[in-house]
Order: structure tokens, then sequence, then C-alpha cells
């Protein structure tokens, strides 16, 4: 069974400024994607970014970007010129990409503050 | 995006009681939908998956007798929660997976729920 590890239960960042919030995972499959959700305080999921295992590039979405080391099973977000509304829980998710309709599993979430 | 809509967005019942929660999604095919638990700080608990026209797959420990689902439609699940108690209160999640591109899951609002 895959698994998901988000390391960090809390972060804290100032504004403008940068942070990383790290993301490991376990699987032997070799096609899967990856993302990271954001859930305000409004409790509404929302998707920040997806990553393809097969793509090497790096995906970014504007001040969004991630560090995917697939050798590592390291899938790292990386949120730059941080502003107040960035403040919320995040976590990582694991998907297979080999069963059509597969669930998705989850991180236990990085609670991110951001201090003016 | 698509949109997947969650309703009630709240509800306070009685114990004893029976309550649904609808998920539809809007403008996109469904044949996956998945239902969520999530207590406060922690992360998504993933309770049973939804196919179209058959049963759901409920996981290990999730009650089935008292966790209604019901997927009769391409754009509607529904779960019901079979005589309601107190440690039934959470916050239900549900998400949809487009038939199409059955890549991205989008989310519904989310439900809390509250038994007195």
């Amino acid at each position: 069974a895959q698994t998901v590890t988000q390391s960090q239960p809390e972060m804290s960042v100032q504004e403008a400024e940068t942070v990383t919030l790290s993301c490991t995972y376990d699987t032997s499959e070799s096609d899967y994607y990856l993302f990271w959700y954001k859930q305000p305080p409004s409790r509404q999921m929302i998707l920040v970014i997806r990553q393809e295992a097969y793509k090497q590039q790096n995906a970014t979405e504007n001040r969004f970007s991630v560090n995917f080391q697939k050798a590592a099973k390291s899938f790292s977000l990386k949120i730059s010129d941080s502003q107040l509304g960035d403040a919320a829980m995040y976590f990582c998710a694991y998907r297979s990409g080999q069963t059509s309709g597969s669930r998705l599993t989850f991180g236990e979430g990085t609670q991110l503050t951001v201090n003016p | 995006g698509a949109v997947v809509s969650q309703h009630p967005s709240w509800v306070i019942c009685k114990s004893g009681t029976s309550v649904k929660i609808e998920c539809r999604s809007l403008d996109f095919q469904a044949t996956t939908m998945f239902w969520y638990r999530q207590f406060p700080k922690q992360s998504l608990m993933l309770m049973a998956t939804s196919n179209e026209g058959s049963k759901a797959t409920y996981e290990q420990g999730v009650e089935k007798d008292k966790f209604l689902i019901n997927h009769a439609s391409l754009t509607l699940s529904t779960l019901t929660v079979t005589s309601a108690h107190p440690e039934d209160s959470s916050f239900y999640i549900c998400s949809a997976l487009d038939r199409v591109g059955n890549t991205e899951a989008f989310f519904g609002q989310g439900t809390r729920l509250t038994v007195v």
C-alpha cells in the first residue's frame, strides 16, 4: 500500500518570504500522480499543484513550485513571496495512475502560518 | 475548474435521527465519488468509494449499515448517516473524479455534522 508522510506538522513564514513544505511517499508503482492541496479555514479543499510521475520537469503554478525527486520519493512544495492568504493546512497526496478511479492517499498535513 | 456541490454545508440533528448529505458534480459526469471524514486538525480519512450504479466499497472499520452511500446517477452521490450519535459529529467531505479526464479529484465544500 502507498503511504504519504509529511514530517512537519506546523510551519511558519514571514510575509513575502519563501517556505518549503516537505513530503515523502512510498510506492512500488511507476505510474502515479502527486498533488498538493490547500485547506484554508473554510475547509474547502483547493488543488495547488499537480505532478505526473513520468514528467521529469518540476511543476510550477505562479508562486508555487515543486521539487520532485522520483528516486528519493520526495515531493516538496515551495511557496515564494508568501502572502497572508497562503495561511492554511497543506496536504500532500498520492494517486495511482495504474488503476482507473483510484483513491487519493493523503499525508497528515502541515499547518502553515504566515506572519505579517 | 469543475464544480462539486455538497449540501448541506452544516446540519444539526438529534441523536437517533438520520441525516442525508448530497454530493453533486455540476458540470461533469463522475463515475467515481469518494466520501471522507475529517476530525479537527487531522487529515482526511477515506470512508468509502462510490461507483455509479454499483455498491459502495467501504474502508475497513467503517460501518456500511450506519453510513449508507447511494450513487444512483453520474452526477449525484448521497451519504446517509443513520441513527446518528454524538460521536458521529464530524466534518464530511465528498470528492468526484471526472469520467473523462479521470486524473484530478474535485472536492465539495464539506458538511459539518453536529449530533446533539
